[in-house]
């Protein structure tokens, strides 16, 4: 498996409350992505970074931020949990954005009460 | 805008028989297309793209540009088939983002 690591697997929090998803790889890969797969939807875009400090939005970005400080690190943001953000996110790598192959972690279960 | 559609949900199959999971997709320019897989318990993962032209695990899918499809084949169907395969497309314009179908759920019946 690629060096690629979630954290946490599982959350269950409060609507309201701000969640964080970390994303830790260690293949030094430039290319970071969220998905959140849902029943009915397949995995839809969140964010995505091309490099340390460069993301940008993708289909369902709403109501989530990002930040990648260092290359081996993106954190997902969930400002103000809601009950539709109940899902299972998932972090992917690529060395070279979409013309190469992505790398999937483990996934996170996220749980809004 | 850039679609992919995999018109079935769910698919099931007897052990041995073909299978044929369908992905259709809407892409102005040239399209670079994949097949993804995920086996219960285990990530997502590649397994095939058509630019390599290879046959992974007995799979293998034809771009036809002109029915703008995808679809993936495989002539026997075995139990460990059985997972969630996804779509995906990319292209020079998609901004470095893949695109993913809906999925569809194969089953094998043994």
């Amino acid at each position: 498996d690629a060096g690629i690591t979630q954290s946490p697997r599982h959350k269950v929090t409060e609507t309201g409350t701000p969640v964080t998803l970390r994303c830790h790889q260690t293949e030094n890969h430039r290319y970071m992505y969220w998905y959140r797969q849902d029943p009915g939807h397949g995995l839809r875009l969140i964010h995505y970074s091309y490099g340390v400090k460069d993301t940008d939005k993708g289909e369902v970005s709403d109501g989530y931020s990002v930040s990648r400080s260092k290359t081996e690190d993106f954190l997902l943001t969930l400002e103000s949990a809601t009950s539709s953000q109940t899902s299972v996110y998932f972090c992917a790598i690529s060395e070279q954005g979409a013309w190469t192959e992505a790398f999937f972690g483990q996934g996170t279960r996220l749980t809004v009460v | 805008a850039q679609r992919v559609t995999q018109p079935e949900k769910l698919l099931s199959v007897f052990k041995g028989a073909p299978v044929e999971l369908k992905c259709n997709y809407s892409y102005s320019g040239s399209p670079e297309l994949f097949w993804y897989v995920q086996y219960s318990r285990q990530r997502l993962q590649l397994l095939l793209r058509h630019i390599s032209r290879e046959s992974i695990k007995g799979f293998t899918a034809d771009l036809n540009k002109g029915e703008t499809s995808f679809h993936l084949k495989k002539p026997f169907a075995q139990e460990e088939d059985s997972a969630m395969y996804y779509c995906a497309l990319s292209g020079g314009d998609t901004g470095n983002q893949f695109y993913f179908g809906t999925g569809t759920s194969l089953t094998v019946i043994p």
